[in-house]
């Protein structure tokens, strides 16, 4: 059974619009929610995180909104730029960042 | 130190074979972890290490798996007896010690198991 859903396998964006990445997962007791980037041939690379006893935390294009109730978090991108496209992992943890659970990814594409 | 590096990039190997990959962590990160992805998944989580203590092993670390970190720095994981359901991206990541800190993820090694 899958703790972290990323329902959608891929998602298309003009370049300039906003991307918008969901997440979902079942595991009440996560408390700690990070967002990994992944190019092709490379590692997953840090983006940004947020902890619960917050519902948002930006940083620059990037902000992160957490809805603890309905066990959702989403990834906002604005403005989507081209060098954006790559596949988003939500990854979360119920031990203070320690160890992390990973969904199956997003694969976005920012259109020129 | 430009990050977690990981050896080899690429190995193919014939079924039966014995592996073995290497990980250099970030040198000041006392943490290490090995993940496996396949395609069209997200790592999922083998063993983690702190200093040379592995605390944690996943059910999906079969006994063919071995993992160490003799000196609480680099880690290698060695897969005996090869299987292609072994065939997968292999990610070796570190991070410092305590509580909501991100992993640094090396590049991975894709293993073909023919």
């Amino acid at each position: 059974d899958q703790q972290v859903k990323q329902n959608s396998p891929s998602l298309s964006v003009q370049e300039g619009r906003i991307s918008i990445l969901n997440c979902d997962y079942t595991n009440s007791m996560f408390d700690y929610f990070l967002w990994y980037k992944k190019y092709p041939a490379e590692g997953p690379t840090f983006l940004i995180s947020i902890s619960s006893i917050k519902d948002k935390n930006e940083d620059g294009r990037f902000t992160v909104f957490l809805n603890k109730s309905a066990k959702h978090l989403s990834l906002h991108i604005v403005p989507s730029q081209p060098g954006d496209s790559a596949v988003y992992f939500c990854a979360a943890s119920g031990d203070y960042g320690q160890n992390f659970v990973f969904g199956p990814g997003t694969r976005l594409s920012v259109l020129p | 130190d430009t990050g977690v590096s990981q050896d080899p990039r690429h190995k193919i190997t014939k079924r039966g074979q014995n592996v073995t990959f290497r990980c250099d962590p970030i040198s000041e990160h006392n943490r290490l972890y090995w993940y496996r992805q396949t395609l069209g998944q997200g790592p999922e989580f083998l063993t983690y290490f702190q200093n040379e203590a592995q605390l944690e092993k996943s059910r999906l670390l079969s006994d063919r798996f071995s993992a160490e970190r003799p000196k609480g720095s680099f880690s290698t994981l060695e897969i005996q007896r090869t299987e292609q359901g072994d065939s997968a991206m292999y990610l070796c990541a570190s991070s410092l010690e305590g509580t909501y800190n991100e992993q640094f993820f090396g590049p991975g090694t894709r293993l073909t198991v023919l």
